[in-house]
């Protein structure tokens, strides 16, 4: 089944801690990418990446970092979590000349 | 900077009757526009994708039209169901945005009442 897989799904953390998201994608999608969702603001980009090693900054880059290394996973990494950074992400893929996305089912955090 | 509007953020209605969903956008230098369904643990998925050159796109119950200089795309969902309770969101690409990067509007939260 083609799909975008995310984990955790629910995640608790403390300010400061550092973590990861994984997101995983098995549709050899070259585009992938990462969305924050916030009560009334809609999903506002935070990192893209084009393929293997091209990744570039969206809208809301600051505080987060991403890699690239295999097509297939494109995890999001908080380095030093604060509680602004509570929110609900989502992974995205695309691949070839779609314009269709696909999303992951979410990852909800919550910085205390 | 491009601004998409979705009103109302929620709406309520019994079953059987049509749905219409709204979205409105600042700058109509649009590639194309989007609209998804979230449910709630289930991530987006994608409803119907229109063209900067179409006017609607149709698929089953749903209709999307596109008006690009007047900045609006209206969802219309025929005959609604309790099935069809989700988050509606629209979504445009600019013509100046890299691929594959997309402008959300906050969404229209859709109950259907048996």
């Amino acid at each position: 089944e083609a799909q975008v897989t995310q984990n955790p799904r629910y995640l608790i953390t403390v300010t400061g801690k550092k973590l990861t998201v994984t997101c995983s994608q098995n549709m050899n999608h070259e585009y992938m990418s990462w969305y924050r969702q916030d009560p009334g603001l809609g999903l506002r980009q935070i990192y893209y990446s084009m393929n293997v090693e091209v990744t570039d900054k969206g809208d809301v880059p600051e505080g987060y970092k991403v890699s690239r290394k295999e097509k297939r996973n494109f995890p999001l990494i908080l380095e030093s979590p604060s509680p602004n950074q509570t929110s609900l992400y989502f992974c995205a893929s695309r691949g070839g000349d779609q314009e269709t996305q696909y999303f992951g089912p979410g990852t909800r955090l919550l910085v205390l | 900077k491009q601004e998409v509007t979705q009103i109302p953020a929620a709406l309520s209605v019994p079953e059987g009757e049509n749905l219409v969903l709204n979205c409105s956008f600042t700058d109509s230098a649009i590639y194309n526009l989007q609209w998804f369904r979230q449910d709630p643990g289930k991530g987006l998925t994608s409803l119907l994708l229109i063209q900067s050159s179409q006017r609607e796109q149709t698929s089953g119950r749903l209709n999307a039209s596109l008006d690009k200089s007047s900045g609006r795309s209206t969802l219309y969902i025929a005959a609604s169901q309790p099935g069809d309770s989700a988050t509606y969101l629209c979504a445009v690409r600019r013509t100046t945005d890299s691929w594959g990067k997309l402008q959300f509007g906050a969404g229209t939260q859709v109950v259907v009442t048996p």
